[in-house]
């Protein structure tokens, strides 16, 4: 069984502070790894995709990846109240099609103002 | 651009009826993706069409599901009959070339009820 680990939280922090989110993935042979934000009751939006070890930074945000762990983080810089919401990590299942993604159940991240 | 859109945005019926859900994908996407969101668990993955064929179904609960994409335009699912396990949010998801650059744009869902 292929599973996708995250801490469901809820995760509480101040605002300004550093965020920071992990996922554990059961499946070596996935090759890409995906961050998305879901709001109560609105749908999943990509927020970082990684396919390589490292870090990945885009604004805020920084996906870091090792593979070797099997390990995928997410930090968020100079968090904001609009930054609460439920983090949800995805891999692709490597025996299945393009988009055949593996979620965890996420985890609620609450900034506090 | 219009996103990811689909109808109903709820829907509740009783065990043994029949509900057809519809998703319209991105204008241009050929890729087409069916998950699904059980009460306190994971998006779980359903099936997987490119253009009007199906690429992937591995994720398909049982033969009472039955997802089409007559045209390669919109989809429907259609659960017959409904089981109170089906109940959840439905989600459709849309993408030009898969996994890379754009991935994944979903729709807000259907909640489905099944009493």
């Amino acid at each position: 069984q292929k599973e996708v680990e995250q801490n469901s939280g809820p995760l509480s922090v101040p605002e300004g502070a550093i965020a920071s989110l992990n996922c554990t993935y059961s499946d070596r042979g996935s090759q890409s790894f995906f961050w998305y934000r879901q709001y109560s009751g609105k749908s999943p939006e990509l927020i970082m995709f990684i396919y390589s070890n490292g870090d990945k930074e885009d604004g805020r945000f920084t996906a870091q990846l090792n593979k070797a762990s099997q390990y995928v983080s997410l930090l968020i810089r100079d968090s904001q109240p609009s930054d609460s919401a439920t983090y949800l990590c995805a891999v692709n299942d490597y025996g299945g099609s393009q988009g055949n993604l593996i979620f965890g159940k996420g985890t609620k991240l609450s900034v506090k103002p | 651009e219009a996103g990811v859109t689909q109808f109903p945005s709820h829907s509740v019926i009783e065990k043994g009826q029949t509900v057809t859900l519809r998703c319209d994908p991105i204008s241009g996407h050929d890729n087409l993706y069916w998950y699904r969101r059980v009460m306190g668990k994971e998006i779980k993955f359903l099936l997987h069409f490119v253009k009007e064929s199906k690429q992937d179904e591995s994720g398909m609960p049982n033969n009472r599901f039955l997802a089409e994409r007559t045209g390669g335009t919109y989809s429907t699912l259609k659960v017959q009959p409904a089981e109170l396990e089906d109940s959840g949010v439905y989600f459709c998801a849309s993408s030009q070339d898969g996994l890379h650059n754009p991935p994944l744009h979903f729709g807000n869902g259907t909640r489905l009820t099944v009493t």
